[in-house]
């Protein structure tokens, strides 16, 4: 199984740009997230999916949108890039909430300048 | 918000020494989790520990919760170079409602040398 992955690996924008974050898992998963990591601040949640066409806001939202149309797909986009969106973003999944822990992607590392 | 805070911050130990990782948390939870992330990687899932649950062990790693004082330990046991990496605590709050978020702490960098 190749579990989640998360491409691109690396990414530089320039303000204002938009682009899409992809994450894909194939283990059907019902539950995916996703999260930035900051330095000194943790990983921080952006949105998440229980299913297919359900999607909710998590921590810090503003400036991203999620989709889930599919089990297997869960992108994330960023409208107008911001220097602030500079991080590591990870993509999350578990069988159903609260049913054992998360698989991680591998990150997707952006630069906004 | 913060839910889960990890003590201590970094933490260095000789090759076959034990390692305790803390972690404190603030809220009534359903259960808590302990990841590990290697530099640059992906976070893996380590452990789940649910409330009622008062110990768990899986190979060199025993983690407690003790639900009254809202704290958890991990100790990784005859530690070795390769579990040099960040460990993190992750809490599934009680809240009213659909929750489904489940928050991280800033992580504890344990260091082992060989």
């Amino acid at each position: 199984n190749a579990g989640v992955t998360q491409t691109p690996k690396f990414q530089v924008l320039k303000t204002g740009q938009s682009m899409t974050l992809q994450c894909a898992q194939d283990m059907n998963h019902e539950y995916m997230s996703w999260y930035r990591q900051d330095p000194g601040m943790g990983l921080r949640l952006i949105h998440y999916s229980v299913g297919a066409g359900i999607t909710d806001q998590g921590e810090v939202p503003n400036g991203y949108n999620v989709s889930r149309s599919t089990t297997e797909d869960f992108p994330l986009r960023l409208l107008s890039a911001a220097p602030s969106q500079t991080s590591v973003y990870f993509c999350a999944s578990s069988f159903k909430w609260g049913a054992g822990g998360y698989t991680f992607g591998s990150g997707t590392r952006l630069t906004v300048v | 918000s913060q839910q889960g805070e990890e003590d201590p911050q970094a933490l260095s130990i000789q090759e076959g020494e034990n390692a305790t990782m803390n972690c404190s948390y603030k809220t009534s939870i359903n259960n808590l989790q302990w990841y590990r992330q290697n530099s640059g990687r992906g976070l893996v899932h380590l452990i789940l520990i649910r409330s009622n649950e008062r110990e768990k062990h899986s190979g060199r790693l025993r983690v407690t919760l003790d639900t009254s004082k809202k704290s958890s330990s991990l100790l990784i046991t005859a530690s070795r170079a390769a579990d040099t990496a960040s460990y993190f605590c992750a809490t599934d709050e009680v809240r009213g409602g659909s929750n489904y978020k489940l928050t991280f702490g800033k992580g504890t960098l344990l260091t082992v040398n060989p």
